[in-house]
């Protein structure tokens, strides 16, 4: 069964420290994971796509990193902002006979504080 | 370059109604997809829609549907709502398929009483 773990489930961190957000997955055929922010309220953004030979894609303070072979994708965020108090999202797309099957992780709740 | 547009953004109904739910994708996207996002289940993928066809499927019962128009914009229904269909349904629309990039709209917030 495809299945996106994610973890932790939740994160306090101070403003200007950095954090790595992490995500399990068992889908296949593995074609590209995802990482989504969603602010409360708020429809889900795309901070990076990566394929299966891609290690690391960075979007700004963002970086994500895939090991293919160990199934596992972390997020790093660097120097964070109160701004990136959201849920981060992990999404792994599959390419099978019948279609594209995406399977969501559960997300990881980031708290950024003062 | 316009967003993906949904609406109503908000909804309360009552349970045995039926909604309808409506969504605008970014020019030139054909492919349009829908998603429920609970609290305790995340987010689920409902199906997805592709020059008027559906080309993909979650594992939602019968009442969820949806239609595509030839101009992209998407609609989803929902009949005999129960309080369990509570949630916020995110459309999102991408190039071609969902392999590329999806790119959500607000979401409409449906609060079944």
């Amino acid at each position: 069964k495809n299945q996106v773990e994610q973890s932790p489930q939740s994160l306090i961190i101070l403003e200007g420290k950095n954090c790595t957000l992490q995500c399990n997955y068992t889908v296949s055929p593995f074609s590209n994971l995802r990482w989504y922010k969603q602010d409360t309220g708020r429809g889900p953004v795309s901070l990076t796509i990566m394929t299966f030979s891609e290690n690391t894609k960075s979007n700004g303070r963002y970086t994500a990193t895939l090991d293919a072979d160990t199934k596992q994708s972390s997020l790093h965020i660097t120097a964070s902002q109160l701004s990136d108090s959201a849920s981060y999202i992990c999404v792994v797309s599959a390419l099978t006979g019948g279609g594209n099957k995406l399977t969501f992780g559960t997300g990881t709740q980031l708290k950024v504080e003062l | 370059k316009a967003g993906v547009t949904q609406t109503p953004r908000y909804l309360i109904k009552t349970r045995g109604q039926q909604v309808t739910l409506s969504c605008s994708p970014i020019s030139g996207h054909r492919s349009v997809s829908w998603y429920q996002q609970t609290p305790g289940q995340g987010l689920q993928f409902l199906f997805e829609y592709f020059s008027e066809t559906q080309r993909n499927k979650g594992n939602f019962p019968g009442r969820f549907s949806g239609r595509q128009f030839s101009n992209s914009r998407s609609e989803m229904n929902v009949s005999t709502l129960e309080l369990g269909d509570s949630a916020l349904y995110l459309c999102a629309s991408s190039l071609r398929t969902l392999d590329y990039e999806q790119y959500f709209g607000p979401g409409t917030r449906l609060t079944v009483t």
